[in-house]
């Protein structure tokens, strides 16, 4: 099992520019989750999905956008990127209520 | 909405010494409290998880203690051993779905 896959591993964009993170998940999960990581602030969560078809927004959604077209599938996107986005960006999906949440290894994103 | 408070931010432990890490709530309607251990270039992996309902929690080396009165919750590590480094996170959260996590703490075994 692969578990939670995220594409691309390593991005430089340049201030302005757009592009979509893929999650891809393969245990079936109901939720999934897309947060960032940055120094000394733990993960914060950007928005996240309990289903296919929905989204929601979580502490920090201004600048992103998601869509959760197939169920295993977690889209998320900036459409103008800007400095303050540089993180590392975790995608995590769980079976239910209670249930762990399964992280994949991270997407780093750097903001020129 | 929560608030979720972690200390230390680093621990530096001898091997086969204890580790703890403690961590505050602010929302009393948390019901989920769930720790992961992150290794260098991975994502954080759960290692245990305690329900409200529940005042603790072992798993071999590793157990969890939740104080709802006083909102803390605190990782107790024994016995620790050099694959024990990482950096560990605390969370919280009410419907499972919001989850706040702690700032993180970076322990360090030394052997």
């Amino acid at each position: 099992n692969a578990g939670v896959t995220q594409t691309p591993k390593f991005r430089v964009l340049k201030t302005g520019q757009s592009m979509t993170l893929l999650c891809a998940q393969d245990m079936n999960h109901e939720y999934m989750y897309w947060y960032r990581q940055d120094p000394g602030m733990g993960l914060r969560l950007i928005h996240y999905s309990v289903g296919e078809g929905t989204t929601a927004k979580g502490e920090v959604p201004d600048g992103y956008n998601v869509s959760r077209l197939k169920k295993q599938n977690f889209l998320l996107g900036l459409e103008s990127a800007a400095p303050s986005q540089t993180s590392v960006y975790f995608c995590a999906s769980r079976a239910g209520l209670y249930q762990p949440q399964h992280f994949g290894d991270g997407t780093r994103l750097s903001i020129l | 909405g929560e608030n979720v408070e972690q200390h230390p931010s680093t621990l530096s432990v001898q091997e086969g010494d204890s580790a703890v890490i403690k961590c505050t709530y602010s929302d009393s309607a948390s019901n989920y409290f769930p720790w992961y251990k992150q290794e260098l270039g991975k994502g954080p992996q759960l290692i245990i998880d305690i329900r409200s309902n529940v005042g603790e929690k072992k798993d071999q080396r590793i157990a969890v203690t939740l104080n709802k009165t006083a909102k803390h919750f605190s990782l107790h590590i024994t016995e620790t051993q050099p694959e024990d480094s990482a950096v560990y996170f605390c969370a919280a959260s009410t419907n499972n779905n919001d989850m706040r996590f702690g700032a993180g703490t970076r322990l360090t075994v030394k052997p």
